[in-house]
């Protein structure tokens, strides 16, 4: 059974770093990607970036400057992380997987000034 | 980077009345594998979004055939044709030709 979940901190300070784990089960991260999405409150989607099957990713080109993913695949985890956070980079952070219709719970982020 | 302009934004429906949402891409969404990556989702309220629809007109594993998708190119539908209360929510689609990924401003179907 193909599962994500999102963890990480729910608060974070402005000018601070964010730190995401979403932990995969049912698959492995060398045969698929991983997306990251966020969502602040009651707006719309935005896709972050990936992290492809071969290890490389991409970015959104807005938040390239700020934002890493990673991944360990021994234990089936990829990482995001972005820099520099302000108040509008509160959101709800969903990881999801590159192929199906499979996404995580999503985390809920707060960047207080 | 694509623009996806979805249309309506809300939609309200009676139970067993169909419903239709437009998503309009600003270039088309073929890409080099003749494939054309259009998704519809569906985002139900304090739930993530969940796929219904892939490569314009595939349904997902479990969705009900009362959700059809067509289109080619730049211009895109999703149609339900009885709606039942559980649809209610927001819909998205998304494009996954070109990269960023982009999703529509998203529909919001209420249930008169």
């Amino acid at each position: 059974q193909v599962q994500l979940k999102e963890s990480g901190p729910v608060l974070v300070q402005a000018s601070e770093t964010l730190s995401l784990t979403c932990t995969v089960s049912g698959f492995s991260l060398t045969n698929y990607g991983v997306i990251w999405v966020r969502q602040p409150p009651g707006k719309g989607l935005e896709w972050m970036g990936i992290i492809w099957r071969n290890g490389n990713t991409d970015y959104n080109s807005a938040l390239k400057s700020r934002l890493s993913i990673n991944r360990d695949t021994s234990k089936s985890q990829v990482f995001l992380k972005m820099n520099s956070l302000q108040t509008d980079d509160t959101a709800i952070y969903y990881c999801t997987r590159d192929e199906g219709p499979y996404w995580g719970q999503g985390v809920m982020v707060t960047v207080s000034s | 980077d694509v623009v996806m302009t979805q249309t309506p934004v809300s939609l309200s429906v009676a139970i067993g009345q169909p419903a239709s949402i437009s998503c309009k891409s600003s270039q088309s969404l073929v890409g080099t594998s003749g494939k054309t990556y259009l998704n519809w989702l569906l985002q139900r309220p304090g739930q993530s979004p969940k796929r219904l629809i892939y490569l314009v007109s595939k349904l997902d594993s479990g969705i009900p055939d009362r959700f059809s998708g067509s289109g080619s190119e730049t211009d895109f539908t999703l149609k339900i044709s009885r709606v039942e209360a559980d649809d209610l929510g927001v819909y998205y689609c998304l494009q996954g030709t070109h990269f960023p990924l982009t999703f529509g401003s998203g529909t919001k179907l209420e249930i008169k």
